[in-house]
């Protein structure tokens, strides 16, 4: 199992532009989540994900959508990207099925700057 | 009132001392926690993972929850140089919380 990968790696915006980061877990995991993290202020939830064509907001959704229509990607999608949304966004899977262990699986992350 | 809160640090500790890593949570209906490493440029990993009040031992690292007073501790005996990464508290419902996290450095 690939487990949960993340692209890109890096990536660099202006202010104004679009994109998508792109989360897929081959675990057939049913929760899926998306966090951002900022340096010294731990992971922050954007988005979270229950089942394919569920989805949630978390603590800090603004500026973003997400959309799940398989149970294998989860994409967040930055409309009109800002300087605060520079930051390090981690995707995140874990089963929540009974006799699973819940435990919550990383991605490698995407820095992303927005200048 | 945040959910779950933690010292960030750093805390640097002499190589072979041992390691109390603390965090407090707001709600007594908590149940679930658990405790991640994360290396540097890393995504976090699971260390621990509790429910409800006592220790947990896995090898170096015991995880404790203490109820009546909402705090959560993770101890590591015998620190090593590669024990040193951030380490986050969590508290599990629907979603995960995160703690902001401590950063630790072991000294060799």
């Amino acid at each position: 199992n690939a487990g949960v990968t993340q692209t890109p790696k890096f990536r660099i915006l202006k202010i104004g532009q679009s994109m998508t980061l792109q989360c897929t877990q081959d675990m057939n995991h049913n929760y899926m989540y998306w966090y951002r993290q900022d340096p010294g202020m731990g992971l922050k939830l954007i988005y979270y994900s229950v089942g394919a064509g569920i989805t949630d907001k978390g603590e800090v959704p603004n500026g973003y959508n997400v959309s799940r229509s398989t149970t294998e990607d989860f994409p967040l999608r930055l409309e009109l990207a800002a300087p605060s949304q520079t930051s390090v966004y981690f995707c995140a899977s874990t089963s929540r099925l009974a006799g699973s262990s819940y435990e919550q699986y990383f991605g490698p992350g995407t820095r992303l700057t927005v200048t | 009132q945040k959910e779950v809160e933690q010292d960030p640090g750093p805390l640097s500790v002499p190589e072979g001392a041992i390691v109390s890593l603390n965090c407090t949570y707001s709600n007594s209906a908590f149940q679930y926690f658990m405790w991640y490493r994360q290396y540097s440029r890393k995504g976090p990993e699971l260390l621990m993972y509790t429910y409800s009040s006592g220790n947990k031992e896995d090898g170096r690292f015991t995880a404790q929850v203490d109820k009546s007073s909402k705090y959560i501790s993770l101890f590591i005996r015998d620190s090593q140089p590669s024990d040193s990464a951030t380490y986050l508290c969590a508290h599990r419902d629907d979603k995960i919380i995160f703690g902001k996290g401590t950063r630790l450095h072991i000294l060799p």
